[in-house]
């Protein structure tokens, strides 16, 4: 067992392009979270997956940003037409079961120059 | 009202002194309570879960909880300068956890 992985772990990318992020979650965990954080700030909400499904979203998550779990194993977070207010650290965390803690991956840095 | 308030600080202590976090929380029916401590540039680490009314020590760590007053605090009993980090109070929500702002620690030599 090797933690949550994220790659990259700093992205910079310019304003209007395209980013896709990746989480490798604790393989016995059937859930799975993303999560941005800013400086100074908790993180923030974003969506969650059981195994497969998607089963919320934050209102957070404009249409820009849309995720997946395909098989349940690893999620990619993906932004379209970045935009500078989208620079953040974007944060996977898994855990097995809705009372538990999560176990957070190392992060990826987003920059929107 | 936030859901998870924390004092932002910065909460300074000398080391060997106890350090005292807290944060409350607006869900009355909030299940599960988290400490998460944060350095700085780095990814939140669970530090101790508290799921029922009292205290819960692990290690140098106390975390309690008193769900009629919507209260959880984290005493750091002997802090050390490694101790310094951000703290983050967390509570479960329907399908997702709640973060506080975070208080950040310093613990002075």
């Amino acid at each position: 067992d090797t933690g949550v992985s994220q790659d990259p772990r700093h992205k910079i990318t310019k304003r209007g392009q395209n980013v896709t992020f990746r989480c490798d979650p604790i393989s016995e965990h059937n859930r799975l979270y993303w999560y941005r954080q800013t400086l100074g700030q908790g993180p923030e909400f974003l969506t969650y997956f059981q195994n497969e499904a998607q089963l919320e979203k934050s209102r957070l998550l404009s249409d820009r940003f849309s995720a997946e779990r395909p098989k349940g194993s690893f999620s990619t977070l993906e932004i379209q037409r970045t935009e500078q207010g989208d620079s953040a650290m974007y944060l996977c965390a898994s855990n097995g079961g809705a009372n538990y803690g999560y176990t957070f991956g190392s992060g990826t840095r987003l920059t929107v120059v | 009202q936030k859901e998870v308030e924390q004092n932002s600080g910065p909460l300074s202590v000398p080391e060997g002194a106890i350090a005292s976090l807290n944060c409350t929380y607006s869900d009355r029916g909030s299940q599960s309570f988290f400490w998460y401590r944060q350095y700085s540039g780095k990814s939140p680490e669970l530090i101790m879960s508290i799921y029922s009314n009292g205290d819960k020590e692990d290690g140098r760590f106390t975390a309690q909880l008193n769900k009629a007053s919507q209260y959880v605090s984290l005493l750091i009993r002997d802090s050390q300068p490694s101790d310094s980090a951000t703290y983050l109070c967390a509570v479960n929500g329907n399908n997702d956890m709640r973060f506080g702002a975070g208080t950040r620690l310093t613990v002075k030599p």
